[in-house]
């Protein structure tokens, strides 16, 4: 599977746009980008996924560049319910989750 | 609603016993999962299954089973437990649809609250 880098942690301001990126720079042409999330002290939650495609639910947008060698997912109107680890990662679709470190988002009031 | 469930939601144990961590779906999904949870290394997979009579181990399987009875259960085991073993478990299941596109709900994993056990 892709190796996949986050920043460590990010902060934003709630009722603003997160943002948060990922570098998967040796994706295969197979291989399709998910993102989950933790709440403290819950399981993860499927935010999105997406190949090429720039990609929109209820949730958040995924926004994946031309060359597939990095992507970022927006939450557009951060909420403080937001404040969660967001992992994102690469694989093949019928590969099971390989999940890293992720980004922690702060939202603050 | 459909739902997935855990329990116990909070287990204390001594080294060497064996304990069972239940894991129940109500989504009539295939395939089911176990994962571990530890400062500093994110979630590990233990073991997994894709149905009935189906296991196969995940990356620090040793030391846990399971099996695979029906659809809606996958016990994780722990066979003599150690202080190593004090962690969070969730368990996970998600649908293996034979459509294909973004909207397949295949890879979109459901997880459980979790079990904190502590082995003293």
């Amino acid at each position: 599977d892709a190796k996949t880098t986050q920043p460590p942690s990010m902060d934003c301001a709630e009722g603003r746009a997160a943002n948060l990126p990922c570098n998967h720079s040796t994706i295969s042409g197979n291989e399709y980008v998910y993102w989950y999330r933790q709440i403290h002290s819950q399981g993860p939650q499927y935010i999105i996924h997406g190949l090429k495609n720039n990609e929109t639910n209820e949730m958040a947008s995924l926004i994946i560049t031309e060359d597939r060698k990095s992507s970022t997912l927006i939450l557009p109107h951060a909420t403080l319910r937001d404040t969660a680890v967001y992992y994102c990662i690469v694989k093949p679709r019928f590969q099971k989750l390989v999940f890293g470190t992720g980004t922690r988002l702060l939202v603050s009031p | 609603d459909a739902e997935i469930t855990q329990s116990p939601r909070h287990k204390i144990t001594e080294t060497g016993r064996q304990v069972t961590l239940a894991c129940h779906q109500t989504w009539n999904h295939n395939n089911m999962f176990w994962y571990r949870q530890d400062l500093g290394h994110g979630l590990r997979l233990i073991h997994y299954s894709y149905g009935v009579q189906d296991t196969n181990k995940g990356e620090v399987s040793d030391g846990y089973s399971v099996s695979r009875s029906n659809t809606e259960d996958l016990p994780l085991t722990l066979e003599s437990a150690a202080s190593s073993q004090t962690s969070v478990y969730f368990c996970a299941s998600s649908d293996q649809s034979s459509t294909d596109g973004l909207a397949g709900a295949y890879n979109e994993q459901f997880f459980g609250p979790g079990t904190r056990l502590t082995v003293l």
